[in-house]
């Protein structure tokens, strides 16, 4: 079946500072998706996006299709932004295949 | 707010005592999942119903199984819940291979 890998898999932030999180797939897919997992559990849509780039406030997103990635970048991270990130694809199925996510930190 | 709602946030059982988990949405969607996560792993879908379509993950194991009465509402039941069946349960809902837009999820814990 398809492989997701994120990467980093921790990051550790100033609160201010820019990052980038990665996320390699190993097959075409019709759909990707981010998320944040907040403290209390609850996987908040950030991005769908198979394919382009989308903006949304301080988060950004590419995906690169044909050569099987995607990144979100975060810009002027906030506490808030704590969390785990997954990134998850489908392909001609229905179930979201997630990578193992990346834990970000952000102190103030 | 069209949303996807769990019920309860939290549950405990005993070892072997069956319970169901509740899941509604108001976003009119034609598909729901269940999802499990246990501690610091990703999400795994157990089964979908497309309408009324039930669809099983081929691991999913027989101690879990599901009921969608409705549009509205889909249920998870546990048969015969185990300490390695403590997790986060997560309904997500979605409309044909669009979006997936998850609830609050509901933590089990068996003791």
């Amino acid at each position: 079946g398809i492989q997701v890998e994120q990467s980093p898999p921790d990051l550790i932030l100033q609160e201010g500072a820019n990052s980038t999180l990665r996320c390699n797939f190993s097959d075409s897919v019709n759909n990707l998706q981010w998320f944040h997992q907040n403290p209390w559990g609850q996987l908040i849509n950030l991005f769908y996006i198979p394919s382009g780039t989308k903006q949304n406030g301080r988060l950004s997103a590419t995906t690169v299709a044909t050569e099987r990635y995607s990144l979100l970048y975060i810009s002027s991270s906030q506490t808030t932004d704590s969390g785990v990130y997954f990134c998850a694809v489908n392909q001609a199925g229905t179930a979201l295949i997630f990578g193992k996510g990346t834990t970000l930190s952000v102190s103030s | 707010d069209a949303m996807v709602i769990q019920n309860p946030r939290y549950q405990v059982t005993q070892f072997g005592k069956p319970v169901t988990l509740s899941c509604s949405q108001t976003l009119n969607h034609n598909v729901m999942y269940w999802y499990q996560q246990k501690s610091s792993q990703a999400p795994k879908l157990l089964f979908h119903y497309y309408d009324k379509d039930f669809n099983n993950e081929a691991d999913t194991p027989d101690n879990f199984q599901s009921r969608r009465p409705n549009t509205s509402f889909c249920f998870l039941d546990i048969r015969s819940p185990g300490l390695g069946d403590a997790a986060m349960y997560l309904c997500a809902t979605s409309k044909v291979k669009e979006t997936q837009y998850f609830g609050p999820g509901t933590r089990l814990l068996v003791l």
